[in-house]
């Protein structure tokens, strides 16, 4: 079945270092992939989406391209900040008519001032 | 106010109890979801509904079991709770109208239940 494969954390980073998250997935169709992230205490909220190969997903100074051929979502930030700190889910949902997410197992991100 | 909010937020049970999770919202979606999170895993889907007369088992059913009162509630149970159902539960929706980002879940605060 489809499932999506993320690095195990934790990491931690000094503010305004790059952040990459790596994220990979298994799918038979063309699903839409996802990252959500969740702050200390709350739920998740989506953080950035694409839906076909090569799109790329951004928000609040993260970013993910969608590589059919490496089968990946990477999440990317060129310069964090303590308010970052969060754990991070990236998810697929398959298409087709089926919007049910599969989940990573997340990573957690903490930033030091 | 929380387009999806979660009751209780907290709650800590004894085996054997049976429990109930509820969750409304405010979004006027017709989906709505189930998941639970623990350390390591992920969130692992339980039960999802696409309205209020369809209901489906997701890949953790065993021991819960849900309701879709209404459009916008939708409660899980577990008859019988056990230790190795504490965890972390959230709710989600999503809309069902094309177009309308129906790939897109939003998630409410989640329960964080403890059973001794």
């Amino acid at each position: 079945g489809d499932s999506v494969t993320q690095m195990e954390g934790p990491v931690t980073l000094s503010e305004e270092a790059f952040l990459t998250i790596n994220c990979t997935y298994t799918a038979t169709g063309y699903p839409s992939l996802f990252w959500y992230v969740q702050y200390p205490g709350e739920g998740l909220q989506l953080l950035l989406k694409a839906t076909k190969a090569d799109d790329k997903g951004s928000n609040k100074g993260f970013e993910a391209t969608y590589r059919k051929e490496t089968t990946s979502f990477h999440l990317e930030k060129g310069s964090v900040q303590v308010s970052d700190s969060a754990v991070y889910f990236c998810a697929l949902s398959p298409g087709g008519g089926d919007y049910k997410l599969s989940f990573g197992a997340g990573t957690t991100v903490t930033v030091r001032a | 106010d929380a387009d999806v909010t979660q009751t209780p937020r907290n709650r800590i049970t004894k085996t054997g109890k049976r429990i109930m999770l509820e969750c409304s919202q405010t979004k006027g979606h017709d989906r709505m979801y189930w998941y639970r999170q623990d350390p390591g895993l992920g969130l692992r889907l339980i039960y999802y509904s696409f309205d209020v007369k369809d209901i489906n088992k997701g890949e953790i059913s065993d021991g819960y079991s849900v309701s879709r009162q209404a459009q916008a509630k939708f409660s899980l149970s577990l008859e019988s709770a056990i230790p190795n159902q504490t965890a972390l539960y959230f709710c989600a929706t999503s809309d069902l109208r094309p177009g309308l980002n129906t790939d897109t879940q939003y998630f409410g605060p989640g329960t964080r239940l403890t059973v001794l």
